[in-house]
C-alpha cells in the first residue's frame, strides 16, 4: 500500500464546476504539499500545509491532522485548470524528503 | 523567480551508453533533487544533495549515480543506460529550511532503445 494515495485518479468536469481532489496518507508527516502538473512536465508548487486551511484565487486547500487526509479544492473551474494534481508528504523527521502521490488527472470541459 | 533549468527536455540513448542529465539552478538553494516519473507510480527519489559535494540515496537509486560539484549544478548519471530506465527524469531544488517549497524543472524525458 502507498503510503499517500489520491483519490479520484482521473476527474472530468464541466466549466464552472466544484472539483475536489483528495488526499490520504499513512505516516507522520511535518508538511504536505499539493502540486500541479501541466502537459509537457512543468511541475509548480500551488500549497505547502502543516495544519488548517489556506487559500490562493480559486483554489483551497485543507488538512486535517488527526484523520491524515487533506483536501484540495478548485471553484468555479476553468479548462485552464487541467492538469494532473499531485499531494506529496514530507514525512516527519526526513528533513527535506517528499513521498508522492500518483496524482489526479483532472480534465474541464467547456 | 526562481529558475531550474535542466539541458535536455528530449533524450534518446541505445543501451549500455554513458547518460548526462545537468540541473541548474540560479536562486543559490542547497538542496537539489533527482527524481523520476512514471505512469501509476509517481515521482520517485533517485538522489538527493543537500550541500556541494554532498549526496544521499533516495528511493531508487540503483544504477545511477550523482555529481554535485558547484552549489548551482546537480547531474545524474547513468553508467550503462538499461530500457528500463526509460522515463521522465525532474530535477528540483529548494532551500534547507524544514519548510522548503521545491521548484521543478522542466524535466527530461529519456528513451533508450
Amino acid at each position: 500500500k502507498n503510503e499517500v494515495e489520491q483519490s479520484p485518479q482521473n476527474l472530468t468536469a464541466q466549466e464552472g464546476e466544484f472539483i475536489t481532489i483528495n488526499c490520504s496518507y499513512s505516516v507522520g508527516i511535518s508538511a504536505l504539499h499539493w502540486l500541479q502538473q501541466h502537459p509537457g512536465g512543468g511541475i509548480v508548487s500551488l500549497f505547502m500545509l502543516s495544519s488548517g486551511k489556506k487559500k490562493h484565487g480559486r483554489l483551497i486547500a485543507t488538512i486535517n491532522i488527526q484523520e491524515k487526509h487533506s483536501s484540495l479544492h478548485i471553484t468555479a473551474s476553468h479548462p485552464r485548470d487541467s492538469a494532473v494534481y499531485i499531494c506529496a508528504v514530507r514525512r516527519a523527521g526526513t528533513a527535506s524528503k517528499l513521498t508522492f502521490g500518483t496524482g489526479t488527472r483532472l480534465q474541464v470541459t467547456l | 523567480d526562481v529558475k531550474v533549468t535542466q539541458s535536455s527536455r528530449y533524450l534518446v540513448k541505445r543501451t549500455g551508453e554513458k547518460v548526462f542529465l545537468e540541473c541548474v539552478q540560479d536562486m543559490d538553494h542547497e538542496n537539489m533533487f533527482w527524481y523520476r516519473q512514471d505512469p501509476g507510480l509517481g515521482l520517485r527519489l533517485i538522489y538527493f544533495s543537500y550541500d556541494v559535494k554532498m549526496k544521499e540515496k533516495g528511493d531508487i537509486p540503483e544504477g545511477y549515480s550523482v555529481s554535485r560539484e558547484k552549489k548551482e549544478r546537480f547531474s545524474l548519471i547513468l553508467e550503462s543506460a538499461s530500457t528500463n530506465q526509460t522515463s521522465m527524469y525532474l530535477c528540483a531544488s529548494s532551500l534547507r529550511s524544514t519548510q522548503e517549497t521545491q521548484y521543478f524543472g522542466p524535466g527530461t524525458r529519456l528513451l533508450v532503445l
